[in-house]
Protein backbone atom coordinates (compact mmCIF):
# COMPACT_ATOMS: atom_id res chain seq x y z
CA UNK A 1 0.00 0.00 0.00
CA UNK A 2 1.17 3.41 -0.72
CA UNK A 3 1.37 5.92 2.44
CA UNK A 4 0.89 9.31 2.57
CA UNK A 5 2.16 11.35 5.28
CA UNK A 6 1.07 15.17 6.01
CA UNK A 7 2.24 17.72 7.81
CA UNK A 8 1.94 19.88 9.83
CA UNK A 9 -1.31 18.16 11.38
CA UNK A 10 -2.38 21.01 12.63
CA UNK A 11 -1.86 25.24 11.54
CA UNK A 12 -2.30 27.73 13.37
CA UNK A 13 -2.27 31.37 10.80
CA UNK A 14 -3.65 34.42 10.21
CA UNK A 15 -6.14 36.04 7.31
CA UNK A 16 -3.53 36.94 4.66
CA UNK A 17 -1.20 34.60 5.68
CA UNK A 18 0.43 32.70 2.98
CA UNK A 19 0.25 28.68 4.33
CA UNK A 20 2.06 26.03 2.65
CA UNK A 21 0.97 22.13 3.49
CA UNK A 22 3.04 18.96 2.73
CA UNK A 23 2.07 15.59 1.69
CA UNK A 24 4.81 12.82 1.30
CA UNK A 25 4.03 9.55 -0.48
CA UNK A 26 6.08 6.32 0.28
CA UNK A 27 6.91 5.29 -3.59
CA UNK A 28 6.37 7.02 -6.09
CA UNK A 29 3.10 8.61 -7.54
CA UNK A 30 3.96 10.70 -10.90
CA UNK A 31 1.44 13.67 -10.32
CA UNK A 32 -1.06 11.51 -9.50
CA UNK A 33 -2.89 13.57 -5.95
CA UNK A 34 -5.51 15.13 -4.94
CA UNK A 35 -6.08 18.03 -2.73
CA UNK A 36 -8.99 18.54 -0.83
CA UNK A 37 -10.66 20.70 1.56
CA UNK A 38 -12.97 19.64 4.57
CA UNK A 39 -15.66 22.28 6.73
CA UNK A 40 -17.06 20.30 9.83
CA UNK A 41 -20.52 18.55 8.07
CA UNK A 42 -19.97 19.09 4.24
CA UNK A 43 -18.51 16.58 2.34
CA UNK A 44 -14.91 16.90 1.30
CA UNK A 45 -14.43 19.37 -1.67
CA UNK A 46 -11.70 18.99 -4.23
CA UNK A 47 -9.10 22.10 -4.79
CA UNK A 48 -6.39 20.12 -6.83
CA UNK A 49 -6.49 17.24 -9.65
CA UNK A 50 -3.10 16.04 -10.89
CA UNK A 51 -0.71 17.61 -8.43
CA UNK A 52 -1.49 21.19 -10.01
CA UNK A 53 -4.70 21.30 -11.80
CA UNK A 54 -7.11 23.41 -10.42
CA UNK A 55 -10.66 22.36 -9.87
CA UNK A 56 -13.14 24.47 -12.22
CA UNK A 57 -14.76 27.14 -9.22
CA UNK A 58 -11.43 26.83 -7.19
CA UNK A 59 -10.26 30.64 -5.94
CA UNK A 60 -6.63 31.29 -7.66
CA UNK A 61 -5.02 31.37 -4.59
CA UNK A 62 -5.00 27.88 -4.17
CA UNK A 63 -2.30 25.66 -6.12
CA UNK A 64 -0.25 22.80 -5.57
CA UNK A 65 2.61 21.67 -6.96
CA UNK A 66 5.50 18.56 -6.97
CA UNK A 67 5.55 15.11 -8.28
CA UNK A 68 7.20 11.71 -7.63
CA UNK A 69 7.09 12.02 -3.65
CA UNK A 70 6.97 15.20 -2.36
CA UNK A 71 3.78 17.90 -3.02
CA UNK A 72 2.67 20.62 -1.60
CA UNK A 73 -0.82 23.01 -1.16
CA UNK A 74 -0.08 26.49 -1.33
CA UNK A 75 -3.02 29.18 0.15
CA UNK A 76 -1.04 32.73 -1.04
CA UNK A 77 -3.58 34.84 1.00
CA UNK A 78 -5.55 32.94 3.18
CA UNK A 79 -9.23 34.28 3.76
CA UNK A 80 -11.41 33.58 6.15
CA UNK A 81 -13.39 31.13 3.69
CA UNK A 82 -9.67 29.27 4.19
CA UNK A 83 -10.20 28.08 7.66
CA UNK A 84 -10.95 24.59 7.48
CA UNK A 85 -9.09 20.56 7.20
CA UNK A 86 -7.03 19.93 3.97
CA UNK A 87 -6.51 16.03 3.10
CA UNK A 88 -3.83 15.01 -0.04
CA UNK A 89 -5.08 11.97 -1.47
CA UNK A 90 -3.09 9.47 -4.16
CA UNK A 91 -4.82 8.12 -7.06
CA UNK A 92 -1.26 6.11 -8.71
CA UNK A 93 -3.46 3.00 -8.14
CA UNK A 94 -6.89 1.54 -8.23
CA UNK A 95 -6.49 1.41 -4.07
CA UNK A 96 -6.91 5.30 -2.34
CA UNK A 97 -5.25 6.78 0.31
CA UNK A 98 -5.52 9.82 2.34
CA UNK A 99 -2.83 11.81 4.13
CA UNK A 100 -3.51 12.45 8.23
CA UNK A 101 -4.97 15.55 7.28
CA UNK A 102 -4.04 19.54 8.33
CA UNK A 103 -6.47 21.35 10.39
CA UNK A 104 -6.14 25.29 9.71
CA UNK A 105 -6.76 27.39 12.51
CA UNK A 106 -7.49 31.12 13.07
CA UNK A 107 -4.37 32.40 14.79
CA UNK B 1 -25.19 18.34 -12.89
CA UNK B 2 -24.39 14.93 -11.30
CA UNK B 3 -25.57 14.67 -7.68
CA UNK B 4 -25.03 11.14 -5.15
CA UNK B 5 -27.01 10.98 -2.45
CA UNK B 6 -26.54 7.97 0.31
CA UNK B 7 -29.30 6.79 1.91
CA UNK B 8 -29.48 3.30 4.81
CA UNK B 9 -29.69 3.18 8.61
CA UNK B 10 -28.65 5.30 10.84
CA UNK B 11 -27.66 2.83 14.05
CA UNK B 12 -26.14 -0.52 13.38
CA UNK B 13 -25.65 -2.94 16.12
CA UNK B 14 -22.36 -4.57 16.91
CA UNK B 15 -21.68 -7.60 15.12
CA UNK B 16 -24.44 -6.60 12.22
CA UNK B 17 -23.83 -5.93 8.95
CA UNK B 18 -23.84 -2.24 7.28
CA UNK B 19 -25.54 -1.76 4.48
CA UNK B 20 -25.47 1.76 2.32
CA UNK B 21 -27.04 2.63 -0.98
CA UNK B 22 -26.30 5.80 -3.02
CA UNK B 23 -28.16 6.81 -5.63
CA UNK B 24 -26.50 8.98 -8.68
CA UNK B 25 -29.07 11.17 -10.79
CA UNK B 26 -28.33 13.67 -13.30
CA UNK B 27 -25.85 10.90 -15.12
CA UNK B 28 -25.68 6.91 -15.45
CA UNK B 29 -23.47 5.07 -13.65
CA UNK B 30 -22.82 2.87 -16.53
CA UNK B 31 -22.46 5.20 -19.70
CA UNK B 32 -18.59 5.97 -19.03
CA UNK B 33 -15.60 4.79 -17.56
CA UNK B 34 -15.46 5.65 -13.99
CA UNK B 35 -15.14 4.39 -11.02
CA UNK B 36 -17.51 5.07 -7.85
CA UNK B 37 -16.76 5.03 -4.46
CA UNK B 38 -17.12 5.07 -0.65
CA UNK B 39 -14.94 6.91 1.39
CA UNK B 40 -15.79 7.84 5.31
CA UNK B 41 -14.68 10.04 8.10
CA UNK B 42 -14.80 8.44 11.69
CA UNK B 43 -15.22 10.87 14.58
CA UNK B 44 -12.34 12.96 15.44
CA UNK B 45 -10.02 10.97 12.63
CA UNK B 46 -9.33 11.87 9.02
CA UNK B 47 -10.86 10.24 5.92
CA UNK B 48 -10.61 6.40 5.08
CA UNK B 49 -11.26 5.38 1.48
CA UNK B 50 -13.80 1.78 1.75
CA UNK B 51 -13.58 0.63 -1.73
CA UNK B 52 -14.41 1.57 -5.26
CA UNK B 53 -16.45 -0.27 -7.91
CA UNK B 54 -15.78 0.33 -11.27
CA UNK B 55 -19.00 0.77 -13.74
CA UNK B 56 -18.34 -3.07 -15.13
CA UNK B 57 -18.57 -4.23 -12.05
CA UNK B 58 -14.89 -4.80 -10.88
CA UNK B 59 -14.02 -3.96 -7.14
CA UNK B 60 -11.13 -2.36 -5.06
CA UNK B 61 -11.20 -2.78 -1.51
CA UNK B 62 -9.03 -1.19 0.98
CA UNK B 63 -6.84 -4.06 1.84
CA UNK B 64 -7.72 -3.25 5.84
CA UNK B 65 -11.25 -3.60 5.35
CA UNK B 66 -11.26 -6.17 2.50
CA UNK B 67 -12.52 -8.82 4.32
CA UNK B 68 -15.49 -7.29 5.43
CA UNK B 69 -15.98 -5.35 2.32
CA UNK B 70 -18.59 -5.81 -0.46
CA UNK B 71 -19.26 -3.00 -3.06
CA UNK B 72 -22.59 -3.32 -6.06
CA UNK B 73 -23.54 -1.99 -8.83
CA UNK B 74 -27.11 -1.91 -10.10
CA UNK B 75 -27.37 -0.26 -13.03
CA UNK B 76 -31.03 -0.50 -13.61
CA UNK B 77 -31.66 1.42 -10.72
CA UNK B 78 -28.65 3.58 -10.90
CA UNK B 79 -27.02 2.97 -7.96
CA UNK B 80 -24.50 1.52 -6.05
CA UNK B 81 -23.93 -0.43 -2.49
CA UNK B 82 -21.80 -1.03 0.04
CA UNK B 83 -22.13 -3.60 3.14
CA UNK B 84 -19.60 -3.88 5.69
CA UNK B 85 -19.94 -6.88 8.26
CA UNK B 86 -19.09 -7.93 11.63
CA UNK B 87 -19.45 -4.26 12.43
CA UNK B 88 -17.76 -2.62 15.77
CA UNK B 89 -17.62 0.47 17.27
CA UNK B 90 -14.95 1.58 15.13
CA UNK B 91 -16.85 1.71 12.40
CA UNK B 92 -18.76 4.60 13.67
CA UNK B 93 -18.59 6.88 10.85
CA UNK B 94 -20.04 9.86 7.83
CA UNK B 95 -19.80 7.59 5.10
CA UNK B 96 -19.71 9.11 1.79
CA UNK B 97 -20.10 8.08 -2.02
CA UNK B 98 -18.30 9.69 -4.49
CA UNK B 99 -17.41 9.62 -8.05
CA UNK B 100 -13.91 11.17 -9.59
CA UNK B 101 -13.68 14.17 -12.44
CA UNK B 102 -12.04 12.10 -14.87
CA UNK B 103 -12.98 8.59 -16.09
CA UNK B 104 -10.10 5.95 -14.95
CA UNK B 105 -9.12 8.21 -12.09
CA UNK B 106 -9.72 8.87 -8.16
CA UNK B 107 -9.54 12.51 -8.47
CA UNK B 108 -12.82 12.80 -6.23
CA UNK B 109 -15.37 15.93 -7.34
CA UNK B 110 -18.83 14.66 -6.64
CA UNK B 111 -19.63 13.21 -3.35
CA UNK B 112 -22.84 12.58 -1.28
CA UNK B 113 -23.55 14.81 1.65
CA UNK B 114 -22.82 11.83 3.56
CA UNK B 115 -24.60 9.62 5.92
CA UNK B 116 -23.76 9.10 9.52
CA UNK B 117 -23.65 5.69 10.83
CA UNK B 118 -23.32 4.48 14.65
CA UNK B 119 -22.47 1.07 15.60
CA UNK B 120 -23.94 0.65 19.06
CA UNK B 121 -26.18 -1.93 21.07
Amino acid sequence: DIQMTQSPSTLSASVGDSVTITCRASQSISSWLAWYQQKPGKAPKLLIYKASGLESGVPSRFSGSGSGTEFTLTISSLQPDDFATYYCQQYNTYSLTFGGGTKVEIK
Amino acid sequence: QLQLQESGPGLVKPSETLSLTCTVSGGSISSSSYYWGWIRLPPGKGLEWIGSIYYSGSTYYNPSLKSRVTISVDTSKNQFSLKLSSVTAADTAVYYCARPKHPITGDLAYWGQGTLVTVSS
